[in-house]
């Protein structure tokens, strides 16, 4: 099993839509959690730290469920700019973080 | 600020030869990573160093891999002999501090295809 497993779409979806990612992790011991996002043949970029509270970021929510070992990622009136390959990754302790394959967003027109 | 750097973007060479990566981090930044993605195996670290010593290196896939960081603004990666499994992006990232919060940030790649 994976570290880190995320549905690895593709997700396609109109314009203005809702969608919803998540992620799930083994490491209970896992301390910090991240969205970030790859365009294609690019680098990743991190979109956003996934606190404990939840946390909002423009159209942008993320959760933390640690009960559950998982966290998701909310986008809401998705644009055509949100298509893109989206990561989780978590850090199950300083200085190391591991990567889930990612999911693939297309929003379409 | 200019970002992590890193050099040559695209590489193409043939399978026994020796290849080298490099990489610039972000000045005042003490940790640098380096990352494998291919389609089968995502993103993978490889080995990380925090004030130019190597910390983690159990990502490090085989002896073929070798990597230095002579000063606080260079690092290489070298592949010898290089075997056409090893064909991926490499991605190097720098952060200030490695703790649970510090972002990464990633430099543009490098793309090595091994013929």
């Amino acid at each position: 099993r994976k570290e880190v497993e995320q549905d690895p779409g593709p997700f396609n979806v109109p314009e203005g839509a809702t969608v919803a990612f998540n992620c799930t992790y083994s490491n209970s011991a896992s301390q910090s959690f991240f969205w970030y996002r790859q365009d294609c043949r690019k680098e990743p970029k991190l979109l956003m730290s996934v606190y404990s509270s939840g946390n909002e970021d423009g159209r942008f929510t993320a959760q933390l469920n640690r009960a559950s070992q998982y966290i998701s990622l909310l986008i809401r009136d998705s644009k055509l700019s949100d298509s893109a390959t989206y990561l989780c990754v978590v850090r199950p302790h300083a200085g190391k973080s591991t990567f889930g394959d990612g999911t693939t967003l297309t929003v379409k027109p | 600020d200019a970002g992590v750097i890193q050099s040559p973007r695209h590489e193409v060479t043939e399978m026994g030869q020796e290849v080298t990566l490099r990489c610039k981090p972000i000045s005042g930044h003490d940790y640098l990573f380096w990352y494998r993605q291919t389609m089968m195996r995502g993103l993978e670290l490889l080995i990380y160093f925090n004030n130019n010593v190597p910390i983690d290196d159990s990502g490090m896939p085989e002896d073929r891999f070798s990597a230095k960081m002579p000063n606080a603004s260079f690092s290489t990666l070298k592949i010898q002999p290089s075997e056409p499994r090893d064909s991926a992006v490499y991605f190097c990232a720098s952060s200030r501090l490695a703790g649970y919060t510090d972002t990464q940030y990633f430099g543009p790649g490098t793309r090595l295809t091994v013929l």
